[in-house]
């Protein structure tokens, strides 16, 4: 009962190839998060939108492009990735509060990203 | 920015022992610290969070102590079951720095039958 949704949740592109990953969600949550995670380390922010405007990018190289076109919906385009950018892709998202505590984020499961 | 350590890094328990995992932050600004449960090829899922303004959460099993004076949390886990193995994150959180959340580097937690 995963309530962010990812897709795909494999995939596997040559370092030529272009493609998207998308992360919905309807909590009505106003931050959603990219993060990249190895294998056995924490997660490793990528990009943050909140109310659906880039407020991180965490020094992410060119090849990664969000997208926010809506406040459900979270793209990350893909092109000409590297080996190394193998990974778990994980998107999130939380409540945001002005003037109080944040809130949980709620993670997906996450695309398993393979670059040939 | 904020830094947060999380010790050990590893950590074995015979079923129905405790476990304690501890992490400590940098920034005294940071108030809102939740802890992630991942087990392996699945997604962190929030299993306790604490705010500053109290020193101690507990859900059943599990709690979560802080102490901002000395600027750390622990888990603590008791009675652990074999569905307990998995890697463990904290983390740390300020309001004003556009929702984000400052990862420990995890705590793979293995329960002996």
């Amino acid at each position: 009962d995963t309530e962010v949704t990812q897709t795909p949740k494999h995939l596997v592109m040559g370092m030529t190839n272009k493609k998207s990953l998308k992360c919905e969600q309807h909590m009505g949550h106003r931050a959603m998060y990219w993060y990249k995670q190895k294998a056995k380390k924490p997660p490793e922010l990528m990009f943050v939108y909140s109310y659906e405007k880039l407020s991180i990018n965490e020094s992410v190289p060119s090849r990664f492009s969000p997208e926010c076109p809506n406040s459900s919906l979270l793209n990350l385009h893909l092109h000409a990735l590297q080996p190394e950018d193998s990974a778990l892709y994980l998107c999130a998202s939380s409540q945001v509060y002005r003037d109080s505590f944040n809130q949980p984020q709620h993670f997906g499961d996450g695309t398993r990203l393979s670059i040939l | 920015g904020e830094n947060v350590e999380q010790h050990p890094s590893t950590l074995s328990v015979q079923e129905g022992d405790s476990a304690v995992i501890k992490c400590t932050y940098s920034d005294s600004a940071s108030n809102y610290f939740p802890w992630y449960k991942q087990e392996l090829g699945k997604r962190p899922q929030l299993i306790i969070d604490i705010r500053s303004n109290v020193g101690e959460k507990k859900d059943q099993r599990i709690a979560v102590t802080l102490n901002k004076t000395a600027k750390h949390f622990s888990l603590h886990i008791t009675e652990t079951q074999p569905e307990d193995s998995a890697v463990y994150f904290c983390a740390a959180s300020i309001l004003d720095t556009g929702n984000q959340f400052y990862f420990g580097t995890g705590t793979s937690l293995t329960v002996i039958p």
